[in-house]
């Protein structure tokens, strides 16, 4: 149990276009779902945290004009990088959170996006 | 906030050896710390986690230890083998908070 997909796993597109990534939890409901920002040999980078049905929390520094998220459903979150610039280029990865209290809350990752502006 | 170090960054031991990897955190209100590893280029997995409420948890060979007073914790892999070889990330969250602050990270190495 606990699996969450991402997709697409990896995608190159020429600067100025826009860019779609979905996060799905398979096989449980995610009240929450965070996304990420990991550069090579780096930490993780929190971008956003995601409540389904309200509005996406962002991290200082973060533009939220630049990367739009939408939490359509409990299992199902995507990540939007508008107008993308070879400087957005980098592994996002999402995860979602199981439970919301005591032993069951975890979270728990997607495969990562690799995302190549050229 | 809360801050997360970890160290060392870079860990190499000989195999069958133990590896130890120590973070420590500031805010004494964190009360949710979890491990993952992460391969080249694949998602962070949890490998275990432990609450405010236990001082240590095993599972085979590895194990984490928590000492809220001095606020750091530790993970322990014992009889390492070569697909131990990862980066590993500790982190931690504040009570009532959903989010995780991660550590830097630390590359273990296995030397066969």
């Amino acid at each position: 149990g606990a699996v969450v997909s991402q997709h697409p796993s990896w995608v190159i597109c020429k600067s100025g276009t826009s860019v779609k990534i979905e996060c799905r939890s398979l096989d449980f409901q995610a009240t929450t779902m965070f996304w990420y920002r990991q550069f090579p040999k780096q930490s993780l980078m929190l971008m956003a945290t995601s409540n389904e049905g309200s509005k996406a929390t962002y991290e200082q520094g973060v533009e939220k004009d630049k990367f739009l998220i939408n939490h359509a459903s409990l299992t199902l979150s995507t990540l939007t990088v508008t107008s993308a610039h070879p400087e957005d280029s980098s592994f996002y990865i999402c995860s979602a959170r199981r439970g919301s209290s005591g032993s069951t809350d975890t979270q728990y990752f997607g495969p990562g996006t690799r995302l190549t502006v050229l | 906030g809360e801050n997360v170090e970890q160290h060392p960054s870079t860990l190499s031991v000989q195999e069958g050896d133990s590896a130890v990897i120590k973070c420590t955190y500031s805010d004494s209100a964190s009360n949710y710390f979890p491990w993952y590893k992460q391969e080249l280029g694949k998602r962070p997995q949890l490998i275990i986690d432990i609450r405010s409420n236990v001082g240590e948890k095993k599972d085979q060979r590895i194990a984490v230890t928590l000492n809220k007073t001095a606020k750091h914790f530790s993970l322990h892999i014992t009889e390492t083998q070569p697909e131990d070889s990862a980066v590993y990330f500790c982190a931690a969250r504040l009570f009532g908070n959903e989010k995780l602050t991660f550590g830097t990270g630390t590359r273990l190495t296995i030397i066969p």
